[in-house]
C-alpha cells in the first residue's frame, strides 16, 4: 500500500504569492499532522486534524498559514503572502488512532517550499 | 521551541564502528521516539520506549532512556553506509498526539 504523498515535492514563490501544500495520508488515517521543518533543525508541529476536525492549529506561526481537511481525508496546508521566512520543508505525517501519542507517525516525503 | 536536545551534532564513523548519540528533553514524557530521515525523504520510526522502560533493542538499535536525568542514547551497532542519515529524537512533552522534535545529529558512515 502507499505511503503517504505530498505535492509539490519543491515549490517555488516570489514573496507576496500565495502557494497551497497537498497531503494524501495513508487511506483510513485519521489523525494528520503538518510540521514545518526548517534547515539543519527538527520539524515543529503545526497543526493537527482528528478526521475533518482540527483540533490543535497552536502551531500556525501566523494567520497566513491555514489548513484544511474537508472531507477527513487529503489536507491541504494553504499559506497566503509567502515570506522569506517561510522557505522550509512542510512534513505532513498520518496516524491510524485518534489521541494516542504511542501511536506511530508516518511520515511523507515533504515539500520544500523556497520564498524569493 | 523544541523539546529536545541531541548531541552530538554531527558524527563522523568508519563502517563497522557504533555510533551513540544522546537527546535530553526538558518536561515530563510519557514515551520517546527516535526517527530516521534520509537527504530528501522524510522521517522514518525507527523505535519508542515508554517512560517505565529503561532499555529497548530493534535489530542493531538499542535505546536507553533515564527519565531521572531527562535524557535517552541511540547505539548504531555495526553501522553501515545505509545508516548514513540524521537521527531524531522526539517526545510527547505530555501531549496526547503532539510530537516534540530535537534538532537532531547528523551521522556519515565512511566506506
Amino acid at each position: 500500500g502507499a505511503g503517504v504523498s505530498q505535492s509539490p515535492r519543491y515549490k517555488v514563490a516570489k514573496r507576496g504569492q500565495d502557494v497551497a501544500l497537498r497531503c494524501d495520508p495513508i487511506s483510513g488515517h485519521v489523525s494528520l499532522f503538518w510540521y514545518q521543518q526548517a534547515l539543519g533543525q527538527g520539524p515543529e508541529f503545526l497543526t493537527y486534524f482528528q478526521n475533518e476536525a482540527q483540533l490543535d492549529k497552536s502551531g500556525l506561526p501566523s494567520d497566513r498559514f491555514f489548513a484544511e481537511r474537508p472531507e477527513g481525508s487529503v489536507s491541504t496546508l494553504k499559506i497566503q503572502r509567502t515570506q522569506q521566512e517561510d522557505s522550509a520543508v512542510y512534513l505532513c505525517a498520518s496516524s491510524s488512532l485518534g489521541h494516542r501519542v504511542d501511536n506511530e507517525q508516518f511520515f511523507g516525503p515533504g515539500t520544500r517550499l523556497t520564498v524569493l | 521551541s523544541q523539546q529536545g536536545e541531541e548531541d552530538p551534532q554531527a558524527l563522523s564513523i568508519q563502517e563497522g564502528e557504533n555510533a551513540t548519540m544522546n537527546c535530553s528533553y526538558k518536561t515530563s514524557i510519557n514515551n520517546l521516539q527516535w526517527y530516521r530521515q534520509n537527504s530528501g525523504r522524510g522521517l522514518v520510526h525507527l523505535i519508542l520506549i515508554r517512560s517505565n522502560e529503561r532499555e529497548k533493542h530493534s535489530g542493531r538499535l538499542r535505546v536507553t532512556l533515564d527519565t531521572s536525568k531527562k535524557s535517552s542514547s541511540l547505539l548504531i551497532t555495526a553501522s553501515r553506509a545505509a545508516d548514513t542519515a540524521s537521527y531524531f529524537c522526539a517526545t510527547d512533552a505530555g501531549s496526547d498526539y503532539k510530537l516534540s522534535f530535537g534538532a537532531g545529529t547528523t551521522v556519515t558512515v565512511r566506506a
